[in-house]
């Protein structure tokens, strides 16, 4: 089993929409982080924790919302979805201060 | 604001050549800098971390150099195959965040 999934892998929808994507980790870091990807910018940090209690917001926060359910459990949160927000998201664990381990990526398409 | 540069953008080689992939970043305050390998579509897989006290770090073909003060670290492969076409990037770590360059994409020609 993957030490890092996220669900969905795919996801298309509206313009307006709420969408929540879901990161779960076994590998029992307390850091976790979120990235989107585009092409030509590499990857952005959007938000990241370094505990259940603690949240941070990175580079391009606007727009999104995370929350930390649990020390394996850190979900992204698009309040109202618009285009321009269509890229590839990762979730990210780190043994800290140490190595990112990611995972699969989510393909998000806003119409 | 850190800032991580990947040159070139990409490179096509014929297979069996051995290459160097470079990286700079702006600020030497760093922890550590780990390579990364992203297959297309893909997310990213580590290939090497070093450690700001290091130097390099060597994983079979693969060695990776660092040298803080001049904010620099580069990748080595060895005998290229075409396996080892790819996105490569690398990313600084602050301590608190990592910054990424925007990758090199490689492509190992049969």
């Amino acid at each position: 089993d993957a030490d890092v999934t996220q669900t969905p892998r795919n996801r298309i929808t509206k313009t307006g929409k709420r969408i929540m994507l879901e990161c779960s980790q076994t590998k029992g870091h307390d850091r976790m982080y979120w990235y989107r990807q585009d092409p030509g910018l590499g990857l952005r940090l959007i938000y990241y924790s370094f505990d259940v209690k603690d949240i941070n917001k990175g580079e391009i926060s606007d727009g999104y919302s995370v929350s930390r359910q649990a020390q394996a459990k850190f979900s992204l949160s698009l309040e109202s979805a618009i285009p321009n927000q269509t890229a590839l998201y990762f979730c990210a664990t780190e043994a800290s201060p140490n190595e990112q381990f990611f995972g699969p990526g989510t393909r998000l398409t806003v119409l | 604001k850190q800032e991580v540069t990947q040159i070139p953008a990409a490179l096509s080689v014929p297979e069996g050549e051995n290459l160097v992939l470079n990286c700079s970043f702006t600020d030497s305050a760093i922890y550590n800098l780990q390579w990364f390998r992203q297959d297309p579509g893909k997310g990213l897989t580590s290939l090497l971390l070093i450690q700001s006290s290091q130097r390099e770090q060597t994983s079979g073909r693969l060695n990776a150099s660092l040298d803080k003060s001049s904010g620099r670290s580069t990748l080595y492969i060895a005998a290229s195959q075409p396996g080892d076409s790819a996105t490569y990037l690398c990313a600084v770590d602050t301590g608190n965040q990592f910054y990424f360059g925007t990758g090199t994409s490689l492509t190992v020609i049969p």
